[in-house]
């Protein structure tokens, strides 16, 4: 089983509609969650974070945190063409020794792309 | 306000090789990571380094090693350098000394070719 799991797509959706993005995690004691959005050929661009149970809404973008299914969520809505890319999702362990660093665990992402 | 810079952008190397890649963190951050991403995958975690140290390394071989300097910038070393090495490495930096959640930021990355 892999750590952390994403369907890769891609997922197409008509402009307009919300796209939902799913990732599943397997390390119980996961305590961060980002999603990533990569465009072809560029970098990890942060979109959310979330670290508690529940809904984190950013403008059109929502995502919601089941820690007991150990799942993580994206909703776009109103999607728009340029939301078309690969979206990642990462997951880190609790925090060490009074810091925050650690190591992200990614899926291999989700392929969106959102048609006129 | 700089975000994370890495240096350099494209690199075509030969089997057998070594590289040095660098990293500058944003301003104001501590902790430097390297990811390697393959295509269509997402990246794999090597390293992190956080006051000058290694705190945690991902499943690469002793070939990858790495450095940080005092002023938080970052060197990721290869040696030996194999085919399959071929990718895009990140380099992504962090505050970890506040004890929050802190994301990681990417800078746009190094794309390593190997013949």
């Amino acid at each position: 089983q892999k750590e952390v799991e994403q369907n890769s797509g891609p997922l197409s959706v008509p402009e307009g509609a919300i796209a939902s993005l799913n990732c599943t995690y397997s390390d119980r004691v996961s305590q961060s969650f980002f999603w990533y959005r990569q465009y072809s050929g560029k970098s990890p661009e942060l979109i959310m974070s979330i670290y508690s149970n529940g809904d984190k809404e950013d403008g059109r973008f929502t995502a919601q945190l089941n820690k007991a299914s150990q799942y993580v969520s994206l909703l776009i809505r109103d999607s728009q063409p340029s939301d078309s890319a690969t979206y990642l999702c990462a997951v880190k362990p609790p925090n060490a020794g009074g810091t925050s660093y650690g190591k992200l665990t990614f899926g291999q992402g989700t392929i969106l792309t959102v048609h006129p | 306000d700089a975000g994370v810079t890495q240096s350099p952008t494209h690199l075509i190397k030969t089997r057998g090789q070594q590289v040095t890649l660098r990293c500058s963190p944003k301003s104001g951050h501590d902790t430097v990571s390297w990811y390697q991403q393959a295509l269509g995958q997402g990246p794999q975690f090597i390293f992190q380094y956080y006051e000058e140290e290694e705190r945690q390394r991902g499943n690469f071989p002793d070939r990858f090693s790495g450095h940080q300097f005092p002023n938080y910038s970052s060197e990721l070393n290869v040696n030996a350098l194999l085919l399959g090495d071929s990718a895009l490495y990140l380099c992504a930096s962090s505050l970890a000394r506040t004890g929050l959640n802190q994301p990681q930021h990417f800078g746009d990355g190094t794309r390593l070719s190997i013949l």
